[in-house]
């Protein structure tokens, strides 16, 4: 069966610190990777997505920049953290093509102070 | 921008009472996902609709998608603690990604 791990839990940096989440995907190959972001009380607004090694698509201009430097490894990143950095941050995999359901990890709450 | 909307963003019902949430679309779908995320949890895949006035059943859950695959809703009969949550809905315009609903928010009155 396929799992998708998330790390870490909760993570609270201050401002203009670097950020570094992972996910990485286990049980399929050559998986479509998400990086969603839930502000509290909101909806999930996409980030990046990825359907191969390599091939990221940003969806919001941020300080924010996502890598996929396996086939079941997305990492998302930032040099320098804002205060508007601040949320719910979930990753996704969902197996190629336009009809397969997300399959989401138990994101990351994170807190820029 | 495709954009899909959800109404409402808030609903409180007594346990027992039957609960709807909407979703709607400027432009048409290729399909719609629903998914439930509990409190303090991630989004979890409930059903995939993608023929035109497509409807099915989980249960006690009813999703219907419309005739021009530009609406979708999702109805609860007879609602319980358990189906506390924030419901979403998310569209796909025909390619890799999910356009999410705003989701509405169920809160039980025991």
């Amino acid at each position: 069966s396929q799992t998708i791990h998330q790390w870490p839990a909760t993570l609270v940096q201050p401002v203009g610190s670097p950020l570094s989440l992972e996910c990485t995907v286990e049980g399929t190959s050559n998986p479509n990777l998400y990086w969603y972001r839930q502000a509290a009380g909101r909806g999930l607004q996409l980030l990046f997505y990825s359907v191969g090694i390599g091939q990221i698509s940003s969806e919001v201009p941020q300080n924010l920049s996502a890598s996929r430097p396996q086939d079941r490894q997305f990492i998302l990143s930032s040099k320098k953290l804002l205060l508007s950095d601040s949320g719910f941050y979930l990753c996704a995999w969902s197996r190629q093509g336009q009809t397969s359901p997300l399959h989401f990890g138990n994101g990351t709450r994170l807190t820029v102070t | 921008g495709q954009q899909v909307m959800q109404i409402p963003q808030y609903q409180h019902v007594q346990e027992g009472e039957d609960f709807t949430t909407y979703c709607n679309s400027s432009t048409t779908l290729s399909n719609i996902q629903w998914y439930k995320q509990r409190p303090g949890g991630h989004p979890v895949f409930l059903i995939q609709l993608v023929k035109s006035g497509e409807v099915k059943k989980q249960k006690r859950l009813t999703f219907q998608f419309g005739e021009a695959k530009k609406n979708s809703s999702l109805h609860i009969t007879a609602t319980q603690t358990t189906d506390v949550g924030t419901y979403f809905c998310a569209g796909n315009f025909g390619n890799e990604k999910l356009t999410f609903g705003t989701g509405t928010r169920l809160t039980i009155i025991p």
